[in-house]
C-alpha cells in the first residue's frame, strides 16, 4: 500500500533553515509527482510546489519563490522540501502529497511534519 | 490572484444534509477537488473532479458544480463527518485551495 513517510518535528531560529523529507513506498516513486502543502495553526491549507519525480522539475508557489527548495533522491525514493531564511510565520504543519496515483488530485498525504519558528 | 471563497462555518443537525460551496471566477473551467481535514490529521481527499467520489469514501459525499461554483453535499450527516472541509482547483500543476469550512455537527 502506499505509503508517505515524513520526517519529525523541527524547531528552529529566525533566519535558519529547515529541511523535511518524505519518504514513499508502495508505489513508483519515478512516475508520480509529489507536492508540498503546509498549514499554519488555524489557518488554511498553503500549497507550495510540486516536483516530477521523475525529471525532477520543480515549481514553487510564487510567494515563497526564492526560499523554497524542493528536490529528491531517486535511489531513496524520497522528496526534501527545504525552506530558507525562516521567519514565526513559517511556523505550520508541512504535509508531502502525491497526485494521481490513484485520482487525479491530491489521494495520498504524509503524516506532516511540524516546524516550529521560535527565537 | 486569483481565490477560491469558502464559508468558515457550516451547522448542521445529525441526519440533516449539508451543503458547502466553493466559489471562483475559473471554477466555470476547472474541475473541484475536496479535502475533509480532522483535528490533529492529514487531509483526505472525500471528491475529486467535482462529482467522483474515491474508493472508500462513504456514499453519503456528493459533489456537484455550476457556474463559479462547487458545492459538496452530505446527506444524512453523521457526527463523524464533524471536520473541515476544503475546496481545491488545479490551475496547471499548481494548486489553489479555499479557505476551507468548519462543519458542526449539533
Amino acid at each position: 500500500q502506499v505509503q508517505l513517510v515524513q520526517s519529525g518535528a523541527e524547531v528552529k531560529k529566525p533566519g535558519a533553515s529547515v529541511k523535511v523529507s518524505c519518504k514513499a513506498s508502495g508505489y513508483i516513486f519515478t512516475n508520480y509527482p509529489m507536492h508540498w502543502v503546509r498549514q499554519a495553526p488555524g489557518h488554511r491549507l498553503e500549497w507550495m510546489g510540486w516536483i516530477n519525480a521523475g525529471s525532477g522539475y520543480t515549481q514553487n508557489s510564487q510567494k515563497l519563490q526564492g526560499r523554497v527548495t524542493i528536490g529528491w533522491d531517486t535511489s531513496a525514493s524520497t522528496a526534501y522540501m527545504e525552506l530558507s531564511n525562516l521567519k514565526s510565520e513559517d511556523t505550520a504543519v508541512y504535509y508531502c502529497a502525491t497526485r494521481g496515483y490513484m485520482y487525479d488530485s491530491l489521494d495520498y498525504w504524509g503524516q506532516g511534519t511540524l516546524v516550529t519558528v521560535s527565537s | 490572484s486569483y481565490e477560491l471563497a469558502q464559508p468558515p462555518s457550516v451547522s448542521v443537525s445529525p441526519g440533516q444534509t449539508a451543503s458547502i460551496p466553493c466559489s471562483g471566477t475559473k471554477l466555470g473551467d476547472k474541475y473541484a477537488s475536496w479535502y475533509q481535514q480532522k483535528p490533529g490529521q492529514s487531509p483526505v481527499l472525500v471528491i475529486y473532479h467535482d462529482t467522483r467520489r474515491p474508493s472508500g469514501i462513504p456514499e453519503r459525499f456528493s459533489g456537484s458544480s455550476s457556474g463559479n461554483t462547487a458545492t459538496l453535499t452530505i446527506s444524512g450527516t453523521q457526527a463523524v463527518d464533524e471536520a473541515d472541509y476544503y475546496c481545491q482547483v488545479w490551475d496547471a500543476s499548481l494548486a489553489l485551495f479555499g479557505g476551507g469550512t468548519k462543519l458542526t455537527v449539533l
